[in-house]
């Protein structure tokens, strides 16, 4: 089936400094979405891409679909303590299959005051 | 918080055994999705209802069922439990066949 590479599999970083994180499949994917985990909490939805070179900011937050289709970028500039959690990027197939999203394995952040 | 929610929180069982997990949508979504989460897979997508139907099906073992009610509210049916079933199940809901997928809490299976 479909996998993600999601990289890297965790980051220690220091309050201040900006994080980038990518996602790429060997499949093309028709949208990508970036999510946030907390211990104990489901995933929240952080930005969704729908275009092929898209790039969209929610906040600190930039994520960018790929112009090939197989990747995608999250950025989060001046992180703060409270950006700590687990970032999962997910492709979706698109059509009837919309929903059907494959998940990568996620990028544990850590940020130190 | 999503506006999702699933019932039970924490799920405890013995191995053979059956239970049922239950989600209810964001108010107006009509999809509802299942993913298992757990350390080895990550998170999988299992099975999607849009309306009461079934639209798409994941990696969903043959003992594990779903279905969607007419008040759109959504049961995950998991039988002949085994030890290797023991994971996070979360429910996520969207208005139409959407990718923009918004979870629960999910409901913390562990199978004795």
């Amino acid at each position: 089936g479909q996998q993600l590479n999601q990289s890297p599999q965790s980051m220690f970083i220091q309050e201040g400094e900006d994080v980038s994180m990518n996602c790429t499949s060997s499949s093309i994917f028709n949208t990508w979405l970036w999510y946030k985990q907390e211990p104990g909490e489901g995933p929240v939805l952080l930005i969704a891409l729908y275009k092929a070179g898209e790039l969209t900011s929610n906040g600190r937050l930039t994520a960018q679909f790929g112009i090939t289709r197989k990747d995608s970028f999250l950025n989060i500039s001046a992180s703060i303590p409270s950006d700590v959690g687990i970032y999962f990027c997910a492709g979706g197939p698109g059509g009837t299959s919309y929903g059907k999203l494959t998940f990568g394995q996620g990028t544990i952040l850590t940020v130190h005051p | 918080d999503s506006g999702v929610t699933q019932t039970p929180k924490h799920l405890i069982t013995a191995t053979g055994q059956r239970v049922t997990l239950r989600c209810s949508p964001r108010s107006g979504d009509l999809s509802v999705y299942w993913y298992q989460q757990s350390l080895d897979q990550g998170l999988q997508f299992l099975i999607q209802y849009y309306n009461g139907e079934e639209r798409a099906k994941g990696n969903i073992l043959e003992r594990f069922s779903a279905q969607q009610f007419p008040d759109l509210h959504s049961e995950l049916n998991l039988s002949s439990l085994e030890l290797g079933d023991s994971a996070l199940y979360f429910c996520a809901s969207s208005v139409g066949y959407g990718a923009e997928q918004y979870f629960g809490p999910g409901t913390r299976l562990t199978v004795t």
